[in-house]
């Protein structure tokens, strides 16, 4: 049973587009959510977080966007560049079992020239 | 640049045997964990840790085992590998509740059993 879903699984942007990767959950005791990304042969790294009681998390060229009554938030890559190529996963933190990251399935995204 | 370490890089190794997997970390965290990840992506909670003396399983059933026996050192066991274990293996630290920090991660040991 996946408890964050992500979708797509794969992306292919041009340099200086908008990258947009969507993640949903229903355990409504989530109450974080980072996104981590991670480069080949590389573990993940936190690259941007949000708590549920804001609507909005911007961070240079990211974004994170949250709907709590969708249960739903989205990672937006402005102006994308290829260094942003790498996989991206959503991640949620319930306050139940607060050292636990769940995962999202992944999104592998290539910018290309 | 996180100093979390996780030997070896890479590991091929034959059925049956046994194999320890490595992580150390110098941050002085308490909390450790083990992720399986798939070659699809997907990560996997295996094995985590509040701290010296305390081990649990994660959410994913894994045949391995782990120990903390020490504060930096967090390593995973498996008694006899078989090609099912065959994946990458990440370990990662943090300084407190995953609701206020993130998790550090080392480079991943890729393992194939043949």
């Amino acid at each position: 049973q996946q408890q964050v879903k992500q979708s797509p699984q794969s992306l292919i942007v041009q340099k200086g587009g908008i990258s947009i990767i969507n993640c949903a959950y229903e355990n409504t005791a989530f109450d974080y959510f980072p996104w981590y990304q991670q480069f080949p042969g590389k573990g993940p790294a936190l690259l941007i977080a949000i708590r549920p009681d804001v609507s909005e998390k911007k961070e240079g060229r990211f974004t994170i966007s949250f709907n709590k009554s969708a249960k739903q938030f989205s990672l937006h890559i402005m102006d994308s560049q290829p260094g942003d190529s790498a996989t991206y996963f959503c991640a949620a933190v319930s306050t139940g079992t607060a050292s636990k990251l769940t995962f999202g399935t992944g999104t592998r995204l290539q910018v290309t020239l | 640049e996180a100093d979390i370490y996780q030997t070896p890089r890479y590991l091929v190794i034959g059925t049956g045997k046994k194999i320890t997997l490595e992580c150390s970390q110098t941050m002085g965290h308490d909390k450790m964990y083990w992720y399986q990840q798939d070659p699809g992506m997907e990560l996997h909670l295996i094995h985590y840790s509040y701290g010296v003396n305390s081990t649990e399983k994660g959410d994913l059933s894994s045949e391995s085992t782990v120990s903390r026996i020490r504060t930096e050192h967090f390593p995973l066991t498996l008694e006899s590998a078989r090609p099912s274990h065959t994946s990458q293996y990440l370990c990662a630290s943090s300084d407190r509740n995953l609701l206020n920090t993130e998790a550090f991660f080392g480079q991943g040991t890729r393992l194939t059993v043949v």
